[in-house]
Order: C-alpha cells, then structure tokens, then sequence
C-alpha cells in the first residue's frame, strides 16, 4: 500500500540546519504533487512546500519559509527532500511529507496519505 | 494567525450530531475546494473530506461535508467516542498561490 516515511528529525540550536528525507513507496513516486506541512505545539497545520511530479515547479509558503527551506525530490530514489537553514525556534514543529492524489494534476489542499511525521526540536 | 477561521473547540455527548465551521475568503474558500483532515491525539492527520463533499472510501457516512460561499462545515452525526480528535479544513488561496488552513477544531465526546 501507500506509505510515507519521513525521516532526519532531531534537536538542533538556533542557526542550524536540517534535511528532513521522505521514503515513499507503494505507488509510482514520479507521477505525483509532493507536499511538507508542519504542525507546531498548541498551533494549527502550516503548508510550506510543493513540488511538481517532475521536480521542476516548486511553491513556498513565502511567509513561513522566508527563502529558508528548500524543497526538493530524487524520483530514482523515491524520496521528497526538505532542506532547512538558519531555523528558529519557532520552526520547533512536527514535519509530515504528504502526496496529491492526482496523478501527474495539482489537488491544491488534497493531502492523502500523509506520513507520520519527523520531529524537528530547535533548542539552545 | 491561519488564514481560515475555525473555533477551537467543540463538544457533544455521544449519539449527538455536531457542526464544525470553516469560514474563508474569496480567494480560499469561495473559490476552490475545501477538504477537512481528522487528526486523533499523537497521530498524523487524515483525508476525511475531499472537493467540499466527498468521502474517501473507509470513512463512514457519518461524516459529511457542505460548502456555501465563503463558509464550509463539517458534521458529524451519531457521536462516537472515538470521533474525539482536532478536525482541520483546508483549501487552496489564489492570492497567496498556497495551501492554507483553519486553526484546527478540537472536538470533545461527553
């Protein structure tokens, strides 16, 4: 079946850097809209990130991500990328990797399956 | 802030139907699909409604969504205890060129 695994979480101070590596499997990991959604303690979800199936086109959610976070995808080895530089605090937050169900189309705000998260602590 | 409005609780004894609202903009809601996750304590969210009113396969018909203008819901009829979880809406902006979301709507089973 579908599945999602995230990985490459863990504490990091103020200033570091990060990549986050989704493993995807179960389904023709090319042909699909990938997506980085985060949740932080006691907020809301929070899109950051989308990559076209090709890798080419990409959208940032410019006001949380402020040219900080790089999406990125390697469809020979099945796996979505988040690489993330100078992280805050506030970038303290579960990351889940999630994928559009429409084949080689855009949902927009269709996310299924997500996985089950990689847990990102940023602390001094 | 999130761009959607959600209220952040909600509560109802078992058996009970509850509404859970979304309200948006023009450039979100009023002009795009919203989907609503389920998200149960220590768990990643779930697809629970799809194109405003559609159910994947494997979420009962308890669960039904509806979209006018600007505004979403959620309800939920005949209140499970294990119903109990945050629900979140989402839809894409065409202003902000991204996915955004409501603050998410914790639901409580009495």
């Amino acid at each position: 079946q579908v599945q999602l695994v995230e990985s490459g979480g863990g504490v990091v101070q103020p200033g570091g850097s990060l990549t986050l590596s989704c493993a995807a499997s179960g389904f023709t990991f090319s042909d699909y809209v990938m997506y980085w959604v985060r949740r932080a303690p006691g907020k809301g979800l929070e899109w950051l990130a989308l990559i076209g199936h090709d890798g080419i086109n990409k959208k940032y959610n410019a006001d949380s991500v402020k040219g900080r976070f790089t999406i990125a995808r390697d469809n020979s080895k099945n796996t979505l990328y988040l690489q993330m530089i100078g992280l805050r605090f506030d970038d303290t937050a579960m990351y889940y990797c999630a994928k559009d169900p429409a084949i080689k189309g855009f949902g927009g705000a269709w996310f299924d399956p997500w996985g089950r998260g990689s847990l990102v602590i940023v602390s001094s | 802030q999130s761009v959607l409005t959600q209220a952040p609780s909600a509560s109802g004894t078992r058996g009970q139907r509850v509404i859970i609202s979304c309200s948006g903009g023009s450039s979100n809601v009023g002009s795009n699909n919203v989907y609503w996750y389920q998200q149960l304590p220590g768990a990643a969210p779930k697809l629970l409604i799809f194109k405003n009113n559609q159910r994947p396969s494997g979420v009962p018909d308890r669960f039904s969504g509806s979209k006018s203008g600007t505004s979403a819901s959620l309800a939920i009829s005949g209140l499970r205890s294990e119903d109990e979880a945050e629900y979140h809406c989402a839809a894409w902006d065409d202003s902000l060129s991204g996915t955004v979301f409501g603050g998410g709507t914790k639901l409580t089973v009495l």
